[in-house]
């Protein structure tokens, strides 16, 4: 079964500074990762996904995220944090093929931005 | 372009009682998908519906049902309502089964409180 755990339930940075909210997965086979940003009573939006090629993807708002395969990892960074990035976020994994094709996802990270 | 449109975007309800949760897909999605996220868990998957089928399934009890409509919109409907199924419910769209590489589209939600 596939699985993906996100470590930290809160993560606090300084406006300015470089933010990291980490995930690890489980599965068997190539995974395709995503992460997902939730605000207060809204549903997930959809900020970068890994699939194949570089292990270096960009997504909206300034995000990035690093896919580590031997580390089994795919950490979402930041250069520099804004105020307004304070959020859950969500990692989640899928397998393209077999019984386990529909998303999971991780427990959640609650980033917070200090002004 | 309309997004994900879900309702209603609250309802109480009694335990023992019956819901009906309603989604509308993404402008050219066929695929809908349900998920449910407890208060400080990340979303569960209960089902996917795709050419008015049930396709996947999680780990969720017969009580949850679902249906697909023609034009691609969607019920949840949940029977014999227990407190544990408090929680805000997440339908998601996309183009085709899932088994590719695009991301889901998601709804704001219903959130659900039983009391």
């Amino acid at each position: 079964a596939q699985s993906v755990a996100q470590p930290e339930d809160q993560v606090n940075v300084a406006e300015g500074n470089p933010l990291t909210v980490k995930c690890t997965y489980s599965v068997s086979g190539n995974p395709y990762l995503f992460w997902y940003v939730q605000y207060p009573n809204r549903g997930l939006q959809f900020l970068l996904k890994y699939i194949t090629g570089d292990n270096l993807v960009k997504g909206s708002y300034g995000f990035e995220a690093e896919f580590n395969k031997s580390q089994t990892s795919f950490h979402l960074k930041k250069p520099s944090a804004l105020v307004s990035d304070s959020a859950l976020y969500f990692c989640a994994v899928r397998v393209p093929s077999g019984s386990a094709r529909q998303l999971t996802f991780g427990s959640g990270t609650q980033l917070t931005v200090l002004p | 372009d309309a997004g994900v449109t879900q309702s209603p975007t609250h309802l109480i309800k009694t335990r023992g009682q019956q819901v009906t949760l309603r989604c509308s897909p993404k402008s050219g999605h066929d695929t809908v998908s349900w998920y449910q996220q407890a208060l400080g868990q990340g979303p569960q998957f209960i089902f996917q519906y795709y050419e008015e089928e049930e396709r996947q399934r999680g780990n969720f009890p017969d009580r949850f049902s679902g249906h697909q409509f023609p034009n691609y919109s969607s019920e949840l409907n949940v029977n014999a309502l227990l407190l544990g199924d408090s929680a805000l419910y997440l339908c998601a769209s996309s183009a085709g089964t899932g088994t590719g590489n695009s991301p889901l589209h998601f709804g704001n939600g219903t959130r659900l409180t039983v009391t």
